[in-house]
């Protein structure tokens, strides 16, 4: 059962790098999300997605882009990295017919900005 | 503004004793209340959710938690905690199932 995948597990990049956080999943689920998750503060959304061709911004956009060009996947792009974007990030699927659904979670990417 | 506040950054309790933590909700109306378990390096795993009718909640892992309107919470708790349920814990909150809002989470370290 693979659930949500994400990758890379582990990725160091320097400032000004640009990288993509790729996560799929394979329960045919129409939400994806991705959050960051810092020490102390939580979870934070960044984008989400009600389907394929759909997305929208969460708490916290600023430096990200997503792309739903299907079901599956919902990959994150980082366009020039900055230390503030260290974090570990989290993507999470549902089948999104309302609330009542469970959110899925990856494992989570780490990520570091030096 | 809707928010999931947990109160307690850091619980440390001895193996076999009793186990609650905090969740303080802030919402226009009632919401969808859930609790999550991440262990160090992995994901976030769901351990149970509040959306109407009973509001003492089963979970799994032995965990249930009360949902207390006039309160304003959603405690989890656990009557007797294992070393193995050492990790972090989130509550986590939505009205809409689009956004989920989490509190910052709470560590919780078991004594031998």
């Amino acid at each position: 059962n693979a659930g949500v995948t994400q990758t890379p597990k582990f990725r160091i990049l320097k400032i000004g790098q640009s990288m993509t956080l790729q996560c799929t999943q394979d329960m045919n689920h129409n939400y994806m999300y991705w959050y960051r998750q810092d020490p102390g503060m939580g979870l934070k959304l960044i984008y989400y997605s009600v389907g394929a061709g759909i997305t929208d911004k969460g708490e916290v956009p600023n430096g990200y882009n997503v792309s739903r060009s299907t079901t599956e996947d919902f990959p994150l792009r980082l366009e020039l990295a900055a230390p503030s974007q260290t974090s570990v990030y989290f993507c999470a699927s549902s089948s999104g017919q309302g609330v009542r659904n469970t959110i899925y979670f990856g494992e989570g990417s780490w990520l570091t900005v030096v | 503004a809707q928010s999931v506040t947990q109160p307690d950054i850091h619980i440390t309790v001895s193996e076999g004793a009793s186990l609650e933590l905090r969740c303080n909700y802030s919402y226009g109306a009632t919401p969808y209340l859930f609790w999550y378990v991440q262990s160090p390096g992995q994901g976030l795993q769901l351990l149970l959710k509040y959306f109407s009718g009973d509001t003492l909640v089963q979970g799994i892992k032995g965990f249930e938690a009360e949902f207390k309107r006039s309160q304003s919470s959603f405690n989890l708790r656990k009557p007797s905690v294992h070393w193995s349920d050492a990790a972090e814990y989130f509550c986590a909150g939505t009205n809409t199932g689009n956004q989920f809002y989490f509190g910052t989470g709470t560590s919780l370290t078991v004594i031998p």
